[in-house]
This record gives structure tokens, sequence and C-alpha cells, in this order.
């Protein structure tokens, strides 16, 4: 079965920092890759998602995240937080042939703390 | 254009009774997914419906059901609640192609006492 690791549980970082939260998938044929952010009291949204393409995905709030297929990776990035991005982050992964591309996949999520 | 919806947003039960939760997709959207969120085992995929029909269903029991309606509406029942049953069940639309972006509701708290 497909499975999703998120290595950090819980980042907390001052303003102005970098981030980078990883994310490994087991799966090792084609993939589409997600990131979600759930903000405190807010529903779930999408940041950004690889299909194919480009390995290097942009999304919004100055996101992106990089799929490296050697690595069964696709760890997210933030060159610099803001104390807005205090929220908590899930990678996900679509599940393999005959699973839709609809079937998600969620690792364990990791909580984002940002100190003003 | 209105977001998800999902009714109702907080419902307590006891157990062995059943519940019936109801979402309502983006206008257009004819795919509706579910999901189980809890704090022990995440979020868990429970099954998705396409124009009416379960096209895929997630490692639940079978008290787990749901239905699409022809508007795109979906519920999803749960019968015979046990205290595990108790999460956050999120509902997701999304458009007809597999590369469209899903879109969440804001979940209905389930308690099961």
């Amino acid at each position: 079965a497909q499975s999703v690791s998120q290595h950090n549980h819980h980042v907390i970082l001052s303003e102005a920092a970098s981030l980078e939260l990883g994310c490994n998938y087991s799966y090792g044929g084609t993939v589409n890759l997600f990131w979600y952010v759930q903000y405190p009291g807010q529903h779930l949204q999408l940041l950004l998602k690889y299909f194919s393409g480009d390995p290097l995905v942009k999304g919004i709030k100055g996101f992106e995240a990089e799929f490296i297929k050697s690595k069964f990776s696709f760890n997210l990035r933030k060159p610099s937080v803001q104390w807005s991005d205090t929220a908590e982050y899930f990678c996900a992964v679509n599940a393999p042939p005959p699973g839709s591309a609809r079937q998600l996949t969620f690792g364990s999520g990791t909580q984002l703390t940002v100190l003003p | 254009k209105a977001g998800v919806t999902q009714t109702p947003r907080y419902l307590i039960k006891t157990r062995g009774q059943q519940v019936t939760l109801s979402c309502s997709p983006i206008s257009g959207h004819r795919s509706v997914s579910w999901y189980q969120q809890t704090p022990g085992q995440g979020l868990q995929f429970l099954f998705e419906y396409f124009s009416e029909t379960q096209r895929n269903k997630g490692n639940f029991p079978g008290r787990f059901s749901g239905r699409q309606f022809s508007n795109s509406r979906s519920e999803m029942n749960v019968s015979t609640l046990e205290l595990g049953d108790s999460a956050l069940y999120l509902c997701a639309s999304s458009g007809q192609s597999s590369t469209d972006t899903q879109y969440f509701g804001p979940g209905t708290r389930l308690t099961v006492l």
C-alpha cells in the first residue's frame, strides 16, 4: 500500500527564517504529489501540486516544492516565512492504479509555528 | 462561487446509533470524496463518488457507506457507531478531470459517546 512520511511533526521558526519540510512516498510508479495547508480554524487548501513536467513546482504564498524521483521525495520550501504561515502542512500522493487520481494518501502532517 | 458545504458542522451521538452526514460540492463539480481525520490515524480516504457511482473505497468496514445524488450532493452514513468513529469527516469536490484540484469543506465533527 502507498505510504507518505513526513518526518518533522512540529517545526518552530522565527520570522524570516527559511523553511524546508520533508515528504517521502513509497510508490515507485507515476505519482501525482500535493501539499495542502490547514490554517487554524480554516479548511484544508491546496498549496501546490505536481503532475508532470518541471520538477520544481511553485505554489501560492511563495511556497515551492521539488520532486526528486530518485529519492521518492517532494519537499516543501519557502525562503522566508511569516507569522501568518503558522499552520499544519500535509503532503499527499494519489493512489497507484487501479486507484483514482482523487484518492489521496496523506502524510501525518507537520505543525509549523512561526514566532514573530 | 460558493465553496464545499457540509452539514451538520457538529454532531454528538451515542454508541450503536447511526449517523448521516451531508456534503454539497462546488457548483459544476461531479466528483466528491470523503476523508476521516483523527489525531491518531490522520487523514484517511473513505470513498469517492463520481456521477452517482462509487469509484473507489478506502479500507473501512462496511458500516461506512455513502451515496451521491443526481445533483452531485453526497451523503455518508455510519451505522452502529463506535467510540473510535469520533473524528472530523471531510468532504472534497473536484471537476471532471483527474488533474483538477480537490477543494475541501470545513468538515463535520462527530463525537461518539
